[in-house]
């Protein structure tokens, strides 16, 4: 099946800094989403994209689709400590169809220092 | 806000007995639920499709006689842990959406600690 591969896997970064993550796969997706998990609580999306080379913003977060549509990348902009928690990659396989089945990334921990 | 609640949050229950976790679609139906399963320190994987009026669709590996799934409302799937064994202690969530191919919104998850 499509596989996601994610970095970091984790990241430790000083209040205020930028970060960026990145998401590749072996094959096409014609969606990317991104998510943030919070300890004990299920994923929330923060930006979907659905055509190559599109640039969306979400007000400190950016993520872009990939024009090879095999990548994408979320940046956030002047962190701050609630931006901790896990952020996931994830597309549906290619065709989407009814069946809106997503594969996830592995995940990156942010953990930012006040 | 909120427009896939999840119920219960968390259960702990002794090994031999059931579970069930409930999913509901709020102010929106949904024919199509999708159930995930969260390791610790691990990442989403989807253990099944949630179809209603008729029979889910399991991934492979997944156990369809021990996770019992009913969709028995366009708002409402249910997920019953049959049996459950310490190694079925994980995270469990529920995911639907609103629209054919929309982004899926997930529920809060279950946390199941079974002793």
């Amino acid at each position: 099946g499509q596989q996601l591969n994610q970095s970091p896997q984790s990241m430790f970064i000083q209040e205020g800094e930028d970060v960026s993550m990145n998401c590749t796969s072996s094959s096409i997706f014609n969606t990317w989403l991104w998510y943030k998990q919070d300890p004990g609580e299920g994923p929330v999306l923060l930006i979907a994209l659905y055509k190559a080379g599109e640039l969306t913003s979400n007000g400190r977060l950016t993520a872009q689709f990939g024009i090879t549509r095999k990548d994408s990348f979320l940046n956030i902009s002047a962190s701050i400590p609630s931006d901790v928690g896990i952020y996931f990659c994830a597309g549906p396989p290619r065709g989407g169809g009814s069946n809106y089945k997503l594969t996830f990334g592995k995940g990156t921990l942010l953990t930012v220092n006040p | 806000g909120a427009v896939v609640s999840q119920h219960p949050s968390w259960v702990i229950c002794k090994s031999g007995t059931s579970v069930k976790i409930e999913c509901r679609s709020l102010d929106f139906q949904a024919t199509t639920m999708f159930w995930y399963r969260q390791f610790p320190k691990q990442s989403l994987m989807l253990m099944a499709t949630s179809n209603e009026g008729s029979k889910a669709t399991y991934e492979q590996g997944v156990e369809k006689d021990k996770f019992l799934i009913n969709h028995a409302s366009l708002t409402l799937s249910t997920l019953t842990v049959t049996s459950a064994h310490p190694e079925d202690s994980s995270f469990y969530i529920c995911s639907a959406n609103r629209e054919l191919n929309s982004p899926l919104h997930f529920g809060n998850g279950t946390r199941l600690t079974v002793t």
